[in-house]
């Protein structure tokens, strides 16, 4: 399958600072990519999707002020949170579609969207 | 996206075949059924996907029922290091909507 990175992998910042979290496509080129977040224990939630060269669309009740979402090229999306707190502590994890390295795209079939290793952030 | 329903936990043994069931009645024709796993503090491994017919990779096969109503996740074999969550995806939108998955324990 095809391979997207994050960086950092873990963070510990403290209250009110920023925090930039960068993910890569590192095989292919992702028309999309999304931002997730993930509590202990719980599933993931969709926090905004983002094409490059657009503005990024939030999930209802993701403050996009907080959450600032770059798309800067077709391998690269960055995700900020700014002026963090404690409740902001979380995994996340970003994913990008695209078509699977030495697949061939079919027509009409849907891309498949594959994961980053996530960034566990810790805010003080 | 269609949701799906998958029970909370299920035990395997060791070298067994581990069938993961869900259910989607809501699907709709152009929606494709996925799976992915996630192993503790990690991000999400696909696994497979397909619209109607039944797949088999090197990871797993996916059965999918003939009203496309409900589909198997099958792991032939069970090793230790399959021990995860497993999401059971439906999707033909934009976004991949994730649930609360099954937790699935292979136990030697």
């Amino acid at each position: 399958g095809a391979v997207v990175s994050q960086h950092p992998s873990r963070v510990i910042c403290k209250s009110g600072t920023s925090v930039k979290i960068e993910c890569r496509s590192l095989d292919f080129q992702a028309t999309t990519m999304f931002w997730y977040r993930q509590f202990p224990k719980q599933s993931l939630m969709l926090m905004a999707t983002s094409n490059e060269g657009s503005k990024a669309t939030y999930e209802q009740g993701v403050e996009k002020d907080k959450f600032l979402i770059n798309h800067a090229s077709l391998t690269l999306s960055t995700l900020t949170v700014t002026s963090a707190h404690p409740e902001d502590s979380s995994f996340y994890i970003c994913s990008a579609r695209g078509w699977g390295q030495g697949r061939i795209a079919a027509t009409l079939e849907r891309e498949t969207q594959y994961f980053g290793p996530g960034t566990r952030l810790l805010v003080l | 996206d269609a949701k799906t329903t998958q029970p909370p936990s299920m035990d395997c043994a060791e070298g067994r075949a581990a069938n993961l069931p869900c259910n989607h009645s809501t699907i709709s024709g152009n929606e494709y059924v996925y799976w992915y796993r996630q192993i503790h503090s990690q991000g999400p491994q696909y696994i497979i996907h397909g619209l109607k017919n039944n797949e088999t990779n090197e990871m797993a096969s996916l059965i999918i029922t003939e009203d496309r109503k409900s589909s198997t996740l099958i792991l032939p074999h069970a090793t230790l290091r399959d021990t995860a969550v497993y999401y059971c995806i439906v999707a033909g939108g934009f976004k991949t909507i994730f649930g609360a998955g099954t937790r699935l324990f292979v136990k030697a």
